[in-house]
């Protein structure tokens, strides 16, 4: 399974942008970048995903490098309840199992 | 709709003790999946399932069972349970298709004595 690596946390001040980066160098062309989030006590949910093109959705968008070894997602104003860890995950398309392989993630503080 | 509901949410078992958790989906949704996330440490996939009547293992599968005898519901079965399965459960359920979201439920939250 292709691997991603994440800081293990950010900080980041209420209503200015956040970038969380992830690298995942040994991404197959059949990959495609998932970002969940957890908030506490929570389930994780859905947050974005990509496979080549960058995206936008209401809740943030994913810029993805054009060789696709990294990704950011990216969140425009952080409010407070945007205070998760964030996991970004390879979801392949080979996996019969279409299965979300989590690593640790990176916990985002948001401070008032 | 109710998403992805899992029955119980806290439960205390003795060691040796057996349990059945259930997960339940309103989504049509053909996958489903059961893991566990230990303090710190992101998700682990116990098993899963691609369909009605069919279940596979997942990364950590030893000491538990699964069945999934409806297309809504997949169970997951402690038979005997160990103080190291003490974890928070979550279920989640997807469409057949990678370009899709997975939903999850709030977890269980299992504590064996």
């Amino acid at each position: 399974d292709a691997k991603t690596t994440q800081p293990n946390s950010m900080e980041s001040n209420e209503e200015e942008p956040v970038h969380l980066p992830c690298n995942h160098s040994t991404i197959s062309g059949t990959d495609y970048i998932h970002w969940y989030r957890q908030l506490p006590s929570q389930g994780p949910e859905y947050v974005i995903h990509g496979l080549t093109s960058n995206v936008n959705n209401r809740m943030a968008s994913l810029a993805i490098a054009e060789d696709r070894k990294s990704s950011t997602l990216i969140l425009h104003r952080a409010t407070l309840r945007d205070a998760a860890v964030y996991y970004c995950i390879l979801r392949d398309l080979l996996d019969g199992a279409n299965n979300l392989f989590f690593g640790t993630g990176t916990r985002l503080t948001v401070i008032p | 709709n109710a998403g992805v509901t899992q029955t119980p949410k806290f439960r205390v078992l003795k060691t040796g003790q057996s349990m059945t958790l259930l997960c339940a989906q309103d989504m049509n949704h053909e996958y489903m999946y059961w893991y566990r996330q230990d303090p710190g440490m992101g998700l682990r996939l116990i098993h899963y399932s691609v369909g009605e009547g069919t279940t596979a293992k997942g990364e950590v599968p030893d000491g538990y069972n699964v069945s999934r005898l409806k297309k809504q519901n997949f169970l997951l079965g402690l038979e005997s349970a160990a103080p190291s399965q003490t974890s928070v459960y979550f279920c989640a359920s997807s469409e057949d298709s990678l370009n899709t979201e997975a939903f999850f439920g709030q977890g269980t939250r299992l504590t064996v004595v």
